[in-house]
């Protein structure tokens, strides 16, 4: 079935540097590639999302690529802050389901 | 924009009773919303999907007379947790997408639910 493959599992980056974050997919026919920033206790908030008709989509310090050959798509995140630090999930899903495949999930530690 | 929220956020009940969890967008028609669970340290993992006005369709494995989600109006989801047993403790999340073609889907803030 459809699965999505997140790593690392764990980031740890000084404050300042930059972290990326990789997911692979499995269904091509997945449209659709959001990314969630999760707070313990919260729900996952969107924090960007990238359609597979683009190949890159930025907003800030916070960046997207696809590369539909390959199925990967990775987050970047730039000037990284302590407030960053969070649980980052991938996710890929198709038009005619809409269901989110969630990848296992990334957490990122920012030090001061 | 797109706000969902959900209610309660969080509940303790005793094993055999049910408990109605409520997921509401805000500020936009939902036509689909999605249940998901979440344990400790874990991804988020489907457990519906439920359309304005039809009957939930519930992934593998989810057991539909044990998790009955009712989904009555655009703007609001229900799950009700029957019989409740210790293994239901976790945390559930609903997330809403509009009708109007987007693929977004905004999640609620969760309900912790521990059944002692």
């Amino acid at each position: 079935g459809e699965n999505v493959e997140q790593h690392p599992s764990t980031l740890s980056v000084q404050e300042g540097d930059s972290a990326v974050i990789k997911c692979t997919y499995s269904d091509s026919a997945s449209n659709y590639f959001p990314w969630y920033k999760q707070e313990l206790g919260k729900g996952p908030q969107l924090i960007i999302d990238i359609r597979s008709n683009v190949g890159e989509k930025k907003d800030q310090r916070i960046a997207v690529t696809l590369n539909k050959t390959a199925k990967h798509f990775s987050l970047h995140i730039t000037e990284t802050q302590p407030e960053d630090s969070a649980v980052y999930f991938c996710a890929a899903s198709r038009a005619d389901t809409g269901k989110l495949i969630f990848g296992q999930g990334t957490t990122l530690q920012v030090k001061p | 924009g797109a706000v969902v929220s959900q209610h309660p956020s969080w509940v303790i009940c005793k094993s055999g009773t049910s408990v109605k969890i409520e997921c509401r967008s805000l500020d936009f028609q939902a036509t689909t919303m999605f249940w998901y669970r979440q344990f400790p340290k874990q991804s988020l993992m489907l457990m519906a999907t439920s359309n304005e006005g039809s009957k939930a369709t519930y992934e593998q494995g989810v057991e539909k007379d044990k998790f009955l989600i009712n989904h009555a109006s655009l703007t609001l989801s229900t799950l009700t947790v029957t019989s409740a047993h210790p293994e239901d403790s976790s945390f559930y999340i609903c997330s809403a997408q509009s009708g109007t073609g987007g693929f977004e889907q905004y999640f609620g803030p969760g309900t912790r639910l521990t059944v002692t």
